[in-house]
């Protein structure tokens, strides 16, 4: 039973357009959402997070959204580079247990 | 500050084996969780570990085993090794444990033959 689903396993963006992955889960317990970035032959790196209390969260270039009653949440990235190139995962965390998407990977196109 | 490092980066083991894996974590941090990261699978929790002592574990069969020291390194073991433990395996640190931000280590790439 996946509780944290990432339906696309792919997505191809232009460069400076804006790049939205998304995220749905089942568990309505999560509380914190987080969101994951990582190139090959390295360990994912935290890029940014979100509270349940919250709808919101920008950071630079990144933003998530969190949707509670539709149990989704998306990353936005704008505007799109080539060093964005890489796995996202997203997570998600209720009584200190986080469990992670399968991962979307990003191909940010010249 | 120095990352979380895990050692060795590669490895290769036969089936039947068992394998021992090492992570230390950034200076200060006293939890240390353990995912196994396969292309089908994504990230898949194992278990963490604060203060020396296992605080959470994932749906992995009793094969899969860790451990934590005093200064907070800590190690997890595979017994009886099959060709589906074959994976990349991720530790990660934090301050607190849970969710908060944690910082992964490269990984060590377990191959079973």
């Amino acid at each position: 039973d996946q509780q944290v689903k990432q339906n696309s396993p792919s997505l191809s963006v232009q460069e400076g357009r804006i790049s939205i992955l998304n995220c749905d889960y089942t568990n309505s317990m999560f509380d914190y959402f987080l969101w994951y970035k990582k190139y090959p032959a390295e360990g994912p790196t935290f890029l940014i997070s979100i509270s349940s209390i919250k709808d919101k969260n920008e950071d630079g270039r990144f933003t998530v959204f969190l949707n509670k009653s539709a149990k989704h949440l998306s990353l936005h990235i704008v505007p799109s580079q080539p060093g964005d190139s890489a796995v996202y995962f997203c997570a998600a965390s209720a009584d200190d247990k986080i469990i992670f998407g399968k991962g979307t990977r990003l191909h940010i196109l010249p | 500050k120095a990352g979380v490092t895990q050692t060795p980066r590669y490895l290769i083991k036969t089936r039947g084996q068992q394998v021992t894996l090492s992570c230390s974590p950034i200076s200060g941090h006293r939890s240390v969780s353990w995912y196994q990261q396969t292309p089908g699978q994504g990230l898949q929790f194992l278990f963490e570990y604060f203060s020396e002592t296992q605080r959470n574990k994932g749906n992995f069969p009793g094969r899969f085993s860790g451990r934590q020291f005093s200064n907070s390194r800590s190690e997890m073991n595979v017994s009886t090794l099959e060709l589906g433990d074959s994976a990349l395996y991720l530790c990660a640190s934090s301050w607190s444990g849970g969710a908060y931000e944690q910082y992964f280590g490269p990984g060590t790439r377990l191959t079973v033959t």
